[in-house]
């Protein structure tokens, strides 16, 4: 079955601190594994994409680690601000076809 | 970047009206398009795929003569809920495909809000 399981569903981090949110797949075809960030009432925008052929992207604060043995990838923000306050989603992809599986969204809350 | 357009951003209407959603990609062209629907503190929920020129493709369980759509251009997909009742209140979403490759970037409109009283 093509799932992506993502975990926590809600995720509390102090302000300067690092979020961490994980996502499991089980269909070893997906090779496109992108990250969106939604805003309450706003449409999900894309933070960071990977594909298995690399294990590690970073783009500013936010980098996406990818453990293909496992079937794991995961999301880190760095120095986390008020501001990345938001509802995260893992999604994957297969080549030649261009719908996403989403995970189930993680809600993050940086406190002051 | 590339924005995708969707309007109008909120509707309210009384059961039995038909609405009218529209999804643009204001600077790119966009083959396919995708409609989403998506619940309070839930995932998106794919509901449709829109090619340019051709039928739609609906997901299990989604009714295409509900929920008619049209991607008569390349920068436009409209989705309209047909004799809209209460249960079709939700948050409905539209992305375009940027490329005609698969694993391109999708982007998203900002979505609109339906409530049907």
């Amino acid at each position: 079955q093509q799932q992506v399981k993502q975990s926590p569903q809600s995720l509390i981090v102090q302000k300067g601190g690092i979020s961490i949110i994980n996502c499991a797949y089980e269909n070893t075809a997906f090779d496109y594994f992108p990250w969106y960030q939604q805003f309450p009432g706003k449409g999900p925008a894309l933070l960071i994409a990977i594909r298995p052929d690399v294990s590690e992207k970073k783009e500013g604060r936010f980098t996406i680690s990818f453990n293909k043995s496992a079937k794991q990838f995961s999301l880190h923000i760095m120095d986390s601000q008020p501001g990345d306050s938001a509802t995260y989603f893992c999604a994957a992809s297969i080549s030649g076809y261009s719908t996403l599986t989403f995970g189930k969204g993680t809600m993050l809350l940086v406190s002051p | 970047g590339a924005v995708v357009s969707q309007h109008p951003s909120r509707v309210i209407c009384k059961s039995g009206t038909s609405v009218k959603i529209e999804c643009r990609s204001l600077d790119f062209q966009a083959t396919t398009m995708f409609w989403y629907r998506q619940f309070p503190k839930q995932s998106l929920m794919l509901m449709a795929t829109s090619n340019e020129g051709s039928k739609a493709t609906y997901e299990q369980g989604v009714e295409k003569d509900k929920f008619l759509i049209n991607h008569a251009s390349l920068t436009l997909s409209t989705l309209t809920v047909t004799s809209a009742h209460p249960e079709d209140s939700s948050f409905y979403i539209c992305s375009a495909l940027e490329g005609t490759h698969s694993n391109q970037p999708q982007h998203f409109g900002d979505g609109t809000r339906l409530s049907i009283l």
